[in-house]
């Protein structure tokens, strides 16, 4: 069964630091997806990437940055030069081929950015 | 356009009451889901669907209904409401394949107690 871990429960930091969440995933496929969603206070969820297995390529947009690790099973997120905004709930999700709609997520990531 | 549109966005009910909460979207995506939301616990997926007259039960199926008669409308019902059902429901609907496969778009969300 597919899983995915978001060891850090909660992350608080000073405006213009940077922040990384870690997501580490299990999966037996070889092909997969991985996602990662943003929930603000206001609570809806935002899709932020989409990353197949088979794209190892970081990906930068904007203040955000994507490492893709096959090695480790991990695909961690950084927010540079964080900002009030950045302040959510930071979810990471995966899909396995052949499903690749039916998305599992990690527990999240609550980010607090204080000014 | 609306996107996906959840009602209704509170509602409390008494234990072994049932109801509806109602799912459209405007987009016409193949794949609906409903989620469930709970602290710690992230995104639990409850039952999905990829086309109309197609559903499936997803990691907590358990105390809901689903049907799927048009493209648009994907309701969950509950059959016997419980306290263990609190929790907040989001709805979401994708491409079910392409490039765009599992970049939900979500509802608002609705909160339900269980009283």
């Amino acid at each position: 069964a597919q899983k995915v871990t978001q060891a850090q429960t909660e992350i608080s930091v000073v405006e213009k630091e940077d922040v990384t969440l870690d997501c580490v995933y299990e999966t037996r496929d070889t092909t997969y997806y991985l996602f990662w969603y943003k929930q603000p206070p206001s609570g809806e969820l935002v899709f932020l990437i989409r990353r197949n297995s088979f794209d190892e390529q970081n990906e930068i947009s904007g203040r955000y940055s994507w490492n893709f690790q096959k090695s480790t099973s991990s695909f961690n997120f950084t927010i540079t030069a964080s900002q009030v905004v950045d302040s959510a709930v930071y979810f990471c999700a995966l899909s396995e081929a052949g499903n690749d709609y039916k998305l599992s997520f990690g527990a999240g990531t609550t980010v607090t950015v204080r000014a | 356009n609306a996107g996906v549109t959840q009602t209704p966005k509170f509602q409390v009910l008494k234990t072994g009451q049932s109801m509806t909460l109602q799912c459209a979207q405007d987009m016409n995506h193949e794949y609906m889901s409903w989620y469930r939301q709970d602290p710690g616990m992230g995104l639990r997926l409850i039952h999905y669907s990829v086309g109309a007259g197609i559903t499936d039960q997803g990691e907590v199926p358990n105390g809901y209904n689903v049907s799927r008669s048009t493209t648009e409308d994907f309701p969950l019902r509950l059959l016997s409401a419980a306290p263990s059902q609190t929790s907040v429901y989001f709805c979401a609907s994708s491409y079910s394949s392409g490039a765009r496969t599992g970049e939900l778009f979500f509802g608002e969300g609705s909160r339900l107690t269980v009283l």
